[in-house]
């Protein structure tokens, strides 16, 4: 079974300041992993995806990940927060390698960002 | 290309009553994911259909139900209506999910049901 657990249900950044929202997975095989980003009253759009490439993922709107193995860690970061940023944020696994990806996602970070 | 749609927008039933939330995949798609996202519950795992058939289902009971059709549509029904199942539903869909390689889940913009 897959789980993430995201430490911090709010977080809040200054305008410019740098953005890390932490997820943490357990999972029993290979993992796969994503980031959604959720605005008020609408669906979840993807961020990025890990799939066993690349460790250090780059997704849309300057967020960027890694997936780090011995620490069962994928980070969200971004360098320079902007207002357009606030958001929920969702940290997803799926298992890899076959015919059942349902997603499981975490309890969500909500992302406050102060003029 | 057109989204994932999901219709109605909005929902409000009594308790006891039942309810259909509809969803339309991109076109191309096979597979169909349904999720509850409940205040205090996160985002949870529903169903998941591909090719017309239930593949997987999560931890709800079986007043949950749904269905796909041969446009690989989708409808979710929930009978008998509880308060707590007052949430936002959403509606995914991919290439098929049965594949040995993953297909990415697009999302549609959900229907908010409210049970009184």
């Amino acid at each position: 079974a897959q789980s993430v657990t995201q430490l911090g249900s709010h977080v809040s950044v200054s305008e410019g300041a740098l953005v890390l929202l932490r997820c943490n997975y357990s999972s029993s095989v290979p993992p796969y992993l994503f980031w959604y980003v959720q605005y008020p009253n609408q669906g979840l759009q993807l961020l990025l995806k890990y799939t066993s490439a690349a460790t250090l993922v780059k997704g849309i709107n300057g967020f960027e990940a890694e997936f780090k193995k011995s620490e069962t860690s994928f980070h969200l970061t971004k360098p320079s927060a902007h207002m357009s940023d606030a958001a929920e944020y969702f940290c997803a696994v799926t298992r890899s390698g076959g015919s059942n990806y349902k997603l499981t996602f975490g309890k969500g970070t909500l992302l406050t960002v102060n003029p | 290309e057109a989204g994932v749609t999901q219709s109605p927008t909005h929902l409000i039933k009594t308790r006891g009553q039942q309810a259909t939330l509809r969803c339309s995949p991109i076109s191309g798609h096979t597979s169909v994911y349904w999720y509850q996202q409940a205040l205090g519950l996160g985002l949870q795992f529903l169903l998941w259909y591909d090719e017309g058939e239930e593949r997987n289902r999560g931890n709800f009971p079986p007043r949950f139900s749904g269905r796909q059709f041969p446009n690989y549509s989708s409808e979710l029904n929930v009978n008998a209506l509880e308060l707590e199942d007052s949430a936002l539903y959403l509606c995914a869909s991919s290439f098929s999910g049965t594949a040995t390689i993953y297909n990415e889940q697009f999302f549609g913009p959900g229907t908010r049901l409210t049970v009184l």
